[in-house]
């Protein structure tokens, strides 16, 4: 099983500044297969990107993902308000798919 | 609108059974490989299982493995899952959820990306 560990746990940061995400794999993630996740308090959570740099429909384009093998980032160039929420990262390339612990962007 | 619609989540003993149902609408459901993901309270997501889009081939979780049974009703657009044996472990927010377009599949299971998910129905477990 691959084991996904984000980093950092929590990130403090204010609205307009930079925020970057990471999600490392035990092993390599085949084929970039590689997703990351929105989840707001009390919603369920929202696709973001798939295949590691594709945006999911609808998603704005201060999201954006890169990374292969074992690392991937998520980075969002300038926070808005409703972007402090919790992020997961999948992998989807082997069995079991798995999911990271979450990295929780709160507002500083 | 696409939308994924669970019900029948509610309070079991340990060792009791519940059933639950997701309504899809808005989206050719027989094309889609389908499933259910999990979150215990306060935690991170878990996969629980997936379906075909034919129905003929399932997969778990190893957790749940011989205790959850996916199914899927292609005419009523109706995903199921029925849980047996349920232990405390087994207390969370039950999601269904549809995988994106982009999934992929070989002997061991089907795998993608997960771009619509219902609002959750909650099972917890407990005497």
């Amino acid at each position: 099983e691959i084991v996904l560990t984000q980093s950092p746990g929590t990130l403090s940061l204010s609205p307009g500044e930079r925020a970057t995400l990471f999600c490392r794999a035990s092993q390599s993630v085949s084929s970039s297969y590689l997703a990351w996740y929105q989840q707001k308090p009390g919603q369920a959570p929202r696709l973001l990107i798939y295949g590691a740099s594709n945006r999911a429909t609808g998603i704005a384009d201060r999201f954006s993902g890169s990374g292969s093998g074992t690392d991937f980032t998520l980075t969002i160039t300038r926070l808005e308000a409703e972007d402090f929420a919790v992020y997961y990262c999948q992998q989807y390339g082997s069995s079991p798919q798995t999911f990271g612990q979450g990295t929780r962007v709160e507002i500083k | 609108e696409v939308q994924l619609l669970e019900s029948g989540g509610g309070l079991v003993q340990p060792g009791g059974s519940l059933r639950l149902s997701c309504a899809a609408s808005g989206f050719t459901f027989n094309s889609y490989a389908m499933s259910w993901v999990r979150q215990a309270p306060g935690k991170g997501l878990e996969w629980v299982s997936t379906i075909s889009a034919s129905g003929a081939l399932t997969y778990y979780a190893d957790s749940v493995k011989g205790r959850f049974t996916i199914s899927r009703d292609s005419p009523k657009s109706t995903l199921y899952l029925r849980m047996n044996s349920l232990r405390a472990e087994d207390t969370a927010l039950y999601y269904c959820a549809k995988l994106h377009p982009t999934y992929h599949y070989d002997s061991s299971g089907y795998y993608g990306a997960f771009d619509v998910w219902g609002q959750g129905t909650l099972v917890p477990v407990s005497s």
